[in-house]
């Protein structure tokens, strides 16, 4: 058990639904990572926040948004949603808002758009 | 793009035997990281080697890296079933501050 949780661990929705995944990361760490892992694709990092505040961007589409609350935990936002944003979301956590430190992942959660 | 590609894609050991795993990547990196993920779980930290260091050691796990050549090797020693999984490496380029860049993987199989 890494220390992070995510929420749900299965979600199923229609197309043009909107969805929202919810991270907590673990006690005492401050930055927050989204990635998109799909067999096409592989493991795609998204977006990261630390303490509160954006750091860095990756391959994360317009309709795709998330922010990190006062209490550290995150939450991303899906839109207007594509059979081919089926995929597991994975947040991680680590201390420090650097590539220097090692992340803790979640369990994930499994995405599907039918 | 990925910044690591790891060879082989996929390998299949027998219990006991070594498992070598390699990663190479095209720009200057502050770091490279290994990553194990067990089928459809998250991934979990194995270890974190750094651009002035040559080797690290955990357990039965040594990793190598060579910025000349930019590659890492991931040696597993004495193979278990246990240690069926695949493996990422990731890369901490220099021209990014936070991000890791993750390779494609290297589904590893062994058998009991």
């Amino acid at each position: 058990d890494s220390g992070v949780t995510q929420t749900p661990k299965h979600l199923i929705t229609a197309t043009g639904q909107r969805v929202t995944l919810r991270c907590s990361p673990r006690s005492g760490d401050l930055s927050v990572y989204w990635y998109q892992q799909s067999l096409d694709q592989g493991l795609q990092f998204l977006i990261q926040y630390y303490n509160g505040e954006e750091r860095a961007k990756g391959n994360i589409l317009e309709r795709f948004s998330a922010q990190q609350f006062p209490d550290l935990h995150s939450e991303l936002n899906l839109s207007s949603l594509e059979l081919g944003d089926s995929a597991l979301y994975f947040c991680a956590s680590s201390v420090g808002d650097s590539q220097n430190y090692e992340q803790y992942f979640g369990p994930g959660t499994r995405l599907t758009v039918t | 793009s990925q910044q690591g590609e790891e060879d082989p894609q996929a390998l299949s050991i027998q219990e006991g035997e070594n498992a070598t795993m390699n990663c190479s990547y095209k720009t200057s990196i502050n770091n490279l990281q290994w990553y194990r993920q067990n089928s459809g779980r998250g991934l979990v930290h194995l270890i974190l080697i750094r651009s002035n260091e040559r080797e690290k050691h955990s357990g039965r796990l040594r990793v190598t890296l060579d910025t000349s050549k930019k590659s890492s090797s991931l040696l597993i020693t004495a193979s278990r079933a246990a240690d069926t999984a695949s493996y990422f490496c990731a890369t901490a380029r220099m021209d990014s501050s936070y991000k890791l860049i993750f390779g494609s993987g290297t589904r590893l199989l062994v058998r009991p």
